[in-house]
């Protein structure tokens, strides 16, 4: 069975840490894998595309990178801040079936 | 339009009730999806549509809930007879193509059954 963990499941920092998501990925036959950010009630906001292809993807403080042999990906956040309070979200695009897999997110608050 | 809208944002319903939820992808995108996520969760599936066919509908739950795309843009989610069980955030998402870039999602429309 395809499935994506991510852990942990909550995570709170003092500003200014940088810290370092994880998401899991059963079966590394992926064409690509995306994260999320959610705010409480909201839609989600694409953050970062990595494709099968790639190793990492950068986005001014973030940092996404991709391990499909040991299916892993991680995201990295630099200088945590207090805006950067959110779930977030990854999301496998398995090979064979267009639809996304999710994981159940990071809720991630920074403490000012 | 210039990202995924989605109507109405907010609906309360009372059990038994037929609700229809509205989605407006991205200009140019070829591919929808719809999503449902319920609270402290992750967005599970339901279906996906390719220009106007549905192209995957394993995730919907039951022969309640129905989607279309009947010209390739707008899309509607249907659901008869809601259950309370039926409430939770649906998620519109769209793309360039199947298997060709970022998802994009509207803000969603959270539905409440009574």
């Amino acid at each position: 069975k395809q499935e994506v963990t991510q852990i942990p499941a909550a995570l709170s920092v003092p500003e200014g840490e940088n810290l370092v998501l994880n998401c899991s990925f059963t079966d590394s036959a992926i064409y690509n894998l995306q994260w999320f950010r959610q705010d409480p009630g909201k839609g989600l906001t694409s953050l970062l595309l990595i494709q099968s292809s790639q190793r990492e993807q950068t986005s001014g403080r973030l940092n996404a990178s991709l391990d499909k042999s040991s299916g892993r990906s991680t995201l990295y956040i630099a200088a945590s801040q207090p805006g950067d309070s959110a779930t977030y979200l990854c999301a496998v695009g398995y090979s064979g079936t267009y639809k996304y897999i999710f994981g159940t997110g990071t809720r991630l608050k920074v403490l000012a | 339009g210039a990202g995924v809208s989605q109507t109405p944002s907010n609906k309360v319903t009372e059990k038994g009730k037929y609700v229809e939820l509205r989605c407006d992808p991205i200009s140019g995108h070829t591919a929808l999806y719809w999503y449902r996520q319920s609270l402290g969760q992750g967005p599970e599936f339901l279906i996906y549509f390719q220009g106007t066919g549905a192209a995957d509908d394993s995730g919907l739950p039951n022969d309640r809930f129905f989607a279309v795309r009947p010209e390739g843009s707008v899309s509607t989610l249907k659901i008869q007879r809601t259950e309370r069980g039926d409430s939770a955030m649906y998620l519109c998402a769209s793309s360039l193509g199947l298997n060709t870039g970022e998802l994009f999602f509207g803000e969603g429309s959270r539905l409440t059954v009574l």
